[in-house]
């Protein structure tokens, strides 16, 4: 059963850099698929921060493709979100999740809360 | 700004069935696969339909999706209480080159 888990601070101030990381468990990140992001405001809807494949091939969604970095650590079956400057925009649950062959993401995990505030 | 539009509400009584859109363009729907998600309250998004109208295995054969041209649907019939959640549309955008989701629509059931 694959399982991921986010874990990083719950708060992090304005201007500063958020950093999050997605263990996962049951498979590992080296025997392929692309690995993502994806952030949900509090009472808004999804949004796709990007994707990492095994190698470290990425993409990025291009609203916030200038602040985002997102890196796999294959040894540790991690991979890991790095978002600066952020703002209170920046404020939301974030999901890590495991994006199939076919373009959709099939398992999820429980997300975290960050709050940017000072 | 989603480039896939959904309504935002959709409701209807025990039984009956229901029918959400999700609204693309040829950059994405027109081109790609559409998924969708439920989202119950509180909790993480969970894969619902894949690849236009295929089911993963543990969802009911309640939940059926289509495509036609650069629009999406889900249907869900014999509505259950327990479906009362938020629904999010979602596929690959070419022009965006990134993964787009919907606007989500709440499914209430009365």
């Amino acid at each position: 059963q694959v399982q991921l888990q986010e874990s990083g601070p719950g708060l992090v101030k304005p201007s500063e850099t958020l950093s999050l990381t997605c263990s996962v468990s049951g498979f590992s990140i080296s025997s392929g698929y692309y690995w993502g992001w994806i952030r949900q405001p509090p009472g808004k809807g999804l949004e796709w921060i990007g994707s990492i494949y095994h190698s470290g091939s990425t993409y990025y969604n291009p609203s916030v493709k200038s602040r985002v970095t997102i890196s796999v650590d294959t040894s540790k079956n991690q991979f890991s979100l790095r978002l600066s400057s952020v703002t209170a925009a920046d404020t939301a649950v974030y999901y890590c999740a495991r994006l199939a062959v076919a373009g959709h993401f099939d398992y999820w995990g429980q997300g975290a809360l960050v709050t940017v505030s000072s | 700004q989603s480039v896939l539009t959904q309504p935002p509400s959709a409701s209807g009584t025990p039984g009956q069935r229901i029918t959400i859109s999700c609204s693309g363009s040829s950059s994405n729907i027109g081109t790609n696969t559409v998924n969708w998600y439920q989202q119950l309250p509180g909790t993480a998004p969970k894969l619902l339909i894949y690849s236009n109208n295929q089911r993963p295995s543990g969802v009911p054969d309640r939940f059926s999706g289509s495509k036609s041209g650069t629009s999406a649907s889900l249907a869900i019939s014999g509505l259950q209480s327990e479906d009362e959640a938020d629904y999010y549309c979602a596929t690959w955008n070419d022009s965006l080159n990134g993964y787009v989701f919907g606007t989500g629509t709440k499914v209430t059931v009365l």
